[in-house]
């Protein structure tokens, strides 16, 4: 069964406190991406990345930075968590498919909550 | 600009009941797809189905079909005899610029199906 794994469900941060989330996937998928899920928003895209080392700035890419040292695993950090940064967090990755669009792999989500 | 709207927030069915949930998209693009995923309590996003633009048929798997029609841009999703597996949050997305790295989501419907 294919899978794209976050590694922590629940975290609870401090305000200014780096916060790094982690999300693997076993497909060997090219592209991976990070969203940000919140009530009556949908899902904004913070990051994406197409290969080891490439990213791409997404709608909300503030306060947010990414890392991609493998082609499974790709970083979400929070280099000065803040208040406003409390939410869920998704994680998804897709093979390329020609010029169609891809069907995303989501993971389970972290939620993040920052005090 | 692309935009999804999903009006309904949030829907109440009792079982059995046929609901249908509304999908209004806007884009410039002449070539696009778009999307429906269903997020169950577990929180992980579950692919239902892609169309593309030029394919206005109508789809029907089992108890869903959906409804695409270009000339009112709505991608519309019915579920016949609720269950109360049904219950869950549903997005509608919108490719952009026919690249598959990047989709705009709506804001997302909360089906609750009671018994």
């Amino acid at each position: 069964d294919v899978k794209v794994t976050q590694s922590s469900r629940y975290l609870v941060k401090r305000t200014g406190e780096k916060v790094f989330l982690e999300c693997v996937q076993d497909m060997d998928h090219e592209n991976m991406f990070w969203y940000r899920q919140d009530p009556g928003l949908g899902l904004r895209l913070i990051y994406f990345s197409y290969d080891v080392k490439m990213k791409e700035k997404g709608d909300i890419p503030e306060g947010y930075s990414v890392s991609r040292e493998k082609k499974e695993r790709f970083s979400l950090i929070l280099e000065s968590a803040s208040t406003n940064q409390t939410s869920m967090y998704l994680c998804a990755s897709s093979n390329v498919q020609g010029s169609g669009a891809n069907v995303l792999t989501f993971g389970a989500g972290s939620r993040l909550t920052v005090l | 600009a692309q935009k999804v709207t999903q009006a309904q927030t949030e829907i109440s069915v009792v079982e059995k009941e046929d609901v249908t949930l509304d999908c209004v998209y806007e884009t410039r693009d002449t070539t696009y797809y778009l999307f429906w995923y269903k997020q169950p309590p577990s929180g992980e996003l579950v692919f239902l189905i892609r169309r593309n633009s030029f394919d206005e048929q109508n789809e029907i798997s089992g108890r869903y079909s959906w409804n695409f029609q270009k000339s009112t841009s709505s991608f519309n999703f019915t579920i016949t005899a609720s269950q109360v597996v049904d219950s869950a949050v549903y997005f509608c997305a919108l490719s952009r610029n026919n690249a598959g790295n990047m989709l705009t989501f709506g804001g997302g419907t909360r089906l609750m199906v009671k018994p």
